[in-house]
């Protein structure tokens, strides 16, 4: 069964550093889709960034970059030069192909604190 | 681009009522949606997946007849907490997608926050 797991309960960074978020995933399938989501104290879901089972590049965006070693099956989440906006819950998720109903599998969840 | 309303945001609740809450998709056309459930300081977890047209297929453990799925559009999906009892006070949180691919992500709703007294 695929499974995504985030190590970290709680992470601390100063602001204006860059941190990085763990996230290991399991499955056996070849297709399929990574995601980050960040989830401030308001609780809405935001969508930060996207990585394809079969992209060779690292995805980025913004001050996000995904740090995707397909071997290692991990999909870390760097955020460059925090801000004390960027302290959030964020989650990693992994959406199952089509045949298996698209759902998203999440992670146990990452808090990130940005120190001022 | 990609904005899911919810509403409402908010609902307290006698025990014993039914409360509805809706998600919309404003600019986009959702061939899926899908419910999630969330406890403080956990991870979502998701109830069912619906698609227009058709009957939400459920998770295993959820109750069909306590939490009523309806997707009557491509925009308007409904979750509708049936005799809710204090144990159903959670954040629910809708999300939709453009298609069931696994390169598309789901846009999330603001979630509502159920209060059962």
């Amino acid at each position: 069964a695929q499974k995504i797991t985030q190590t970290q309960p709680g992470m601390f960074v100063q602001e204006k550093e860059a941190v990085t978020l763990d996230c290991t995933y399991d499955t056996s399938d070849q297709s399929y889709g990574l995601f980050w989501y960040k989830q401030p104290s308001s609780g809405e879901m935001i969508f930060l960034i996207y990585q394809g089972s079969y992209d060779e590049q690292n995805a980025t965006e913004g001050r996000y970059s995904l740090n995707f070693q397909k071997a290692r099956k991990s999909a870390n989440l760097v955020i460059s030069a925090s801000q004390l906006g960027d302290s959030a819950m964020y989650f990693c998720a992994m959406r199952e192909g089509y045949n298996q109903g698209g759902k998203l599998i999440f992670g146990q969840g990452t808090e990130l604190s940005v120190k001022p | 681009g990609a904005v899911v309303s919810q509403h409402p945001s908010w609902v307290i609740c006698k025990s014993g009522t039914s409360v509805k809450i809706e998600c919309r998709s404003l600019d986009f056309q959702a061939t899926t949606m899908f419910w999630y459930r969330q406890f403080p300081k956990q991870s979502l977890m998701l109830m069912a997946t619906s698609n227009e047209g058709s009957k939400a297929t459920y998770e295993q453990g959820v109750e069909k007849d306590k939490f009523l799925i309806n997707h009557a559009s491509l925009t308007l999906s409904t979750l509708t907490v049936t005799s809710a009892h204090p144990e159903d006070s959670s954040f629910y949180i809708c999300s939709a997608t453009l298609a069931a691919g696994e390169q598309m992500p789901q846009y999330f709703g603001p979630g509502t926050r159920l209060l059962v007294l």
